[in-house]
């Protein structure tokens, strides 16, 4: 059964709401990310988290919030939703060590705000 | 900073027929470096992972890659693709040593096999 899972899967929000976004991981990975993907970029890290209570702000992180309240569960809030942020959203797993580095994604979210 | 590089946005090639994809990353040490797969409206998928040792190694559904620390490059192979191999691929690098474990993508190569 699949590790990471995303809901929802797909979403459209208006300009100016508020987005939840929820992810779930039964690796027991303390490592979570939030990635959003646009043609011609690739993945762009948005925030990460070492573990339960904790976030930190990734590459792209303005206009995000994310919220880690245990091991298994990551959300990505979006407090002012705006067009720009219409995008499809990954969320993974992993865990780093010694030659250990690898990530595991959700199927993704795609988001559209109108 | 690390950057990767695809060169080719967009494949097509025959079923049957070889495929390359090019990488090329940028890091002043030497980097894990990994070939993900994202299939059509799926996530992302791990074909195979370098952290050291033989530069060639064993994938997923046969493809290889080889890493080159002279050419800063980590190549991927197919012998003979088949018509389900149609997708797009990411070049991923991930610094040692980097807080959070944070990977770098390149920008992907969609690859669309022709039956």
């Amino acid at each position: 059964e699949a590790a990471v899972t995303q809901s929802p899967r797909n979403k459209v929000a208006v300009t100016g709401g508020k987005v939840t976004l929820s992810c779930n991981q039964t690796n027991n990975h303390n490592n979570m990310y939030w990635y959003r993907q646009d043609t011609g970029h690739g993945l762009r890290l948005i925030h990460y988290s070492y573990g339960a209570g904790s976030t930190e702000k990734g590459d792209i992180p303005d206009g995000y919030k994310a919220s880690r309240p245990s091991q298994e569960n990551f959300s990505l809030i979006l407090e002012l939703a705006t067009p720009s942020q219409t995008s499809v959203y990954f969320c993974a797993s992993g865990d780093w060590g010694g030659d250990y580095a690898e990530q595991f994604f959700g199927p993704g979210t795609r988001l559209t705000v109108l | 900073a690390q950057s990767v590089t695809q060169p080719d946005a967009r494949v097509t090639v025959s079923e049957g027929a070889s495929l390359q994809l090019r990488c090329k990353y940028s890091y002043s040490g030497t980097p894990y470096l990994f070939w993900y797969v994202q299939y059509p409206r799926q996530g992302l998928q791990l074909l195979l992972k370098y952290y050291s040792g033989d530069p060639v190694v064993q994938g997923v559904n046969g493809f290889e890659a080889e890493f080159s620390k002279s050419n800063s490059s980590f190549h991927l192979r197919k012998a003979s693709v088949h018509w389900s191999d149609s997708a797009v691929y990411f070049c991923v690098l991930s610094a040692r040593n980097s807080a959070g474990n944070k990977l770098t993508f390149g920008i992907g190569t969609r690859v669309l096999v022709r039956p």
